[in-house]
């Protein structure tokens, strides 16, 4: 079965720090992998995708993720995090014979001005 | 319409009631998701329907819930005899065949309490 583990409930980082947050899944075969954020009182919005080739791939908001086989990773990244992207952050995981997502429990980012 | 809609927003219910929960998709999509969010639970997967295909239940946690899709369009998804621990974010969501796997575009969701 599907799962996602976000080991970090929470993080905090100063305004122009970088930002890595991680994510491992389990899945028998190459997944779909997602990030979604969730800023406050809004929907969750999509940030960025992994279906095959590049293991990096950049989303939208400076974001990108690293897809990693042998670690059964997907761990988002930025370089100089803004105070605007203080939000929830979900890791995602999809089967490619279905549109459903199982996601991870997510990770709440504070951003310190 | 421009986005997934939810109604009501706010739901306040006493245990033992039954609530109806409403999700209009974004037009045109053929897929639809509901999914429970809970503090510390992340977002929990409900049922999904795709087209004209037999949706999949896996998710609903108890007899208590079903969900229904007419026309392919809107959604309800039902709550029999709430229990307090119902109590919780639920969360609509659709995509379609232009939007790609995955891309799921949500609603703002509707706070179901249960006292």
């Amino acid at each position: 079965a599907q799962s996602v583990t976000q080991p970090d409930i929470h993080i905090t980082v100063s305004e122009g720090a970088s930002l890595e947050l991680r994510c491992n899944y389990s899945y028998g075969a190459t997944p779909y992998l997602f990030w979604y954020v969730q800023s406050p009182g809004q929907g969750l919005q999509l940030l960025l995708k992994y279906f095959s080739g590049d293991t990096l791939v950049q989303g939208i908001k400076g974001f990108e993720a690293e897809f990693k086989r042998s670690q059964s990773s997907f761990n988002l990244r930025k370089p100089s995090v803004h105070w605007s992207d203080a939000a929830e952050y979900f890791c995602a995981v999809g089967a490619r014979n279905t549109d459903k997502l199982i996601f991870g429990t997510g990770t709440r980012l504070q951003v310190f001005p | 319409g421009a986005g997934v809609s939810q109604s009501p927003s706010n739901k306040v219910t006493e245990k033992g009631k039954d609530v109806e929960l409403r999700c209009d998709p974004i037009s045109g999509h053929t897929a639809l998701y509901w999914y429970r969010q809970s503090l510390g639970q992340g977002l929990e997967f409900l049922i999904y329907f795709q087209g004209n295909s037999a949706p999949d239940k896996s998710g609903l946690p108890s007899d208590r819930f079903s969900a229904e899709r007419t026309g392919g369009s809107v959604s309800t998804l039902t709550i029999q005899r709430t229990q307090q621990e119902d109590s919780a974010v639920y969360l609509c969501a659709s995509s379609g065949v232009v939007s790609g796997p995955g891309e799921l575009f949500f609603g703002s969701g509707t706070q179901l309490s249960v006292l």
